[in-house]
């Protein structure tokens, strides 16, 4: 599975968009990028996930460029219960199933 | 609902005890998971079972043993706890498909604390 670097902090204003990368330099061709979030003291929750194509769904949006190297995920209103641990993963769960966790991006939406 | 619920949600125990967590999943999901949540933060696979076979081991000490008596269900038994297992405990579960990559949904942890 391909490493994902992501940077350690972020933060945002409420209402604004939140945007935040990842770099997945060495993902392969059959990996596609997912993103969860993990809320204090809850389990991790699903968020998006995408292989080539730029995804949207009622939470967030992914861009993913077009060598595939680095994406974005964009929550577009942030909310202070959008304050959470962000995990950027590349994952098959056709091969493997195992989803390599990083320490991802610790996001603050300030009031 | 709760698609993916775990009991109990909160284990405090001494060292040397031994204890089961309990998951089970309304999803109609086949595969099911443990990952361990150390105090660093990390969240690490331990366990994987596609229905009721195991098809991931990570380098768990022996301690540890997940039975799924079916595909819903997915209970890990740790046998005399040591400090080191103190640790939030997640279980997933997903559904397995190669045609199309399907999400894992977690349930809320456990919280195992050796005193």
């Amino acid at each position: 599975d391909a490493k994902t670097t992501q940077p350690p902090s972020m933060d945002c204003a409420e209402g604004r968009a939140a945007n935040l990368p990842c770099n997945h330099s060495t993902i392969s061709g059959n990996e596609y990028v997912y993103w969860y979030r993990q809320i204090h003291s809850q389990g991790p929750q699903y968020i998006i996930h995408g292989l080539k194509n730029n995804e949207t769904n009622e939470m967030a949006s992914l861009i993913i460029t077009e060598d595939r190297k680095s994406s974005t995920l964009i929550l577009p209103h942030a909310t202070l219960r959008d304050t959470a641990v962000y995990y950027c993963i590349a994952y098959n769960a056709g091969n493997n199933r195992k989803l390599i966790w990083g320490l991802g991006t610790s996001l603050a939406v300030n009031p | 609902d709760t698609a993916v619920s775990q009991t109990p949600k909160y284990l405090v125990t001494q060292m040397g005890n031994d204890k089961s967590i309990k998951c089970e999943q309304n999803l109609g999901h086949d595969t099911m998971y443990w990952y361990k949540q150390d105090s660093k933060k990390f969240l690490k696979i331990m366990f994987s079972y596609n229905n009721k076979e195991l098809i991931i081991n990570e380098t768990v000490p022996n301690r540890f043993s997940p039975k799924s008596p079916d595909k819903a269900h997915l209970n890990l038994h740790i046998n005399s706890l040591e400090l080191g297992d103190s640790a939030v405990y997640f279980c997933a579960s997903s559904h397995t498909n190669r045609e199309a990559n399907q999400p894992q949904h977690f349930g809320d942890g456990t919280r195992l604390s050796i005193l």
